[in-house]
């Protein structure tokens, strides 16, 4: 069973596309996130989300934003693409935060903006 | 703001030779330590953690990591690096959100 899942792992578009990426934690974790990480490997935290709380990098652009339908999910749905939104995104869960839980990562989605 | 640097963003080393992947955390209080890798197209997996309960931390695949106060370190080696090991490695703190150095990636050379 995989732990964190997200869907799709590869993903081609034009610049001012919309396009969603999903993720699913069977973990049981009550906090998710999405990290970005630049052909660099440098990783960039966007976004974590706990019990309805979110908390937003503020150097993401709006056209980014985070959906959480539920505990289990959290969607990142981005508005109107640029070449420089080309990267991995990973998705994340924890158990809390700031507890010393360690996060555990999907295996990314690889974003191409053409 | 806690921090980590990686020093070194490519290591190299043969198969059997000592792996050590140097991290400096920026920290006025212990902070939380970690250590991930990243296999190529792959997500990044837990190493090993450090919670304070002792300075020397045992991992995953024969690795091990020094919590080093003095030094403000918490260096990551293994005794005989395997061609398995090579990926890139990742040292974290956890600070509010967790935060990653830039990454060593480590080659291991037959």
């Amino acid at each position: 069973d995989t732990a964190v899942s997200q869907t799709p792992k590869y993903l081609v578009t034009q610049m001012g596309n919309d396009k969603s990426i999903k993720c699913e934690q069977n973990l049981g974790h009550d906090t998710m996130y999405w990290y970005k990480q630049d052909s660099k490997k440098f990783l960039k935290i966007m976004f974590s989300y706990n019990n309805k709380e979110l908390i937003i990098n503020e150097t993401v652009p709006n056209r980014f934003s985070p959906k959480s339908p539920d505990k289990a999910h959290l969607n990142l749905h981005i508005n109107s693409l640029e070449l420089g939104d080309s990267a991995v995104y990973f998705c994340a869960s924890s158990q809390g935060q700031g507890n010393n839980s360690p996060l555990h990562f999907g295996n990314g989605t690889r974003l191409t903006v053409t | 703001a806690q921090s980590v640097t990686q020093l070194g963003s490519h290591v190299s080393v043969s198969e059997g030779a000592l792996v050590l992947l140097r991290c400096n955390y920026s920290s006025s209080v212990p902070p939380y330590l970690f250590w991930y890798v990243q296999y190529p197209n792959q997500g990044l997996q837990l190493l090993l953690k450090y919670t304070s309960a002792a300075t020397l931390v045992k991992g995953i695949n024969g690795f091990e990591a020094e919590f080093k106060k003095s030094e403000t370190s918490f260096h990551l080696t293994k005794p005989s690096a395997h061609m398995s090991d090579a990926a890139e490695y990742f040292c974290a703190v956890l600070w509010g959100d967790m935060r990653f150095g830039a990454g060593t990636r480590l080659t291991v050379k037959p």
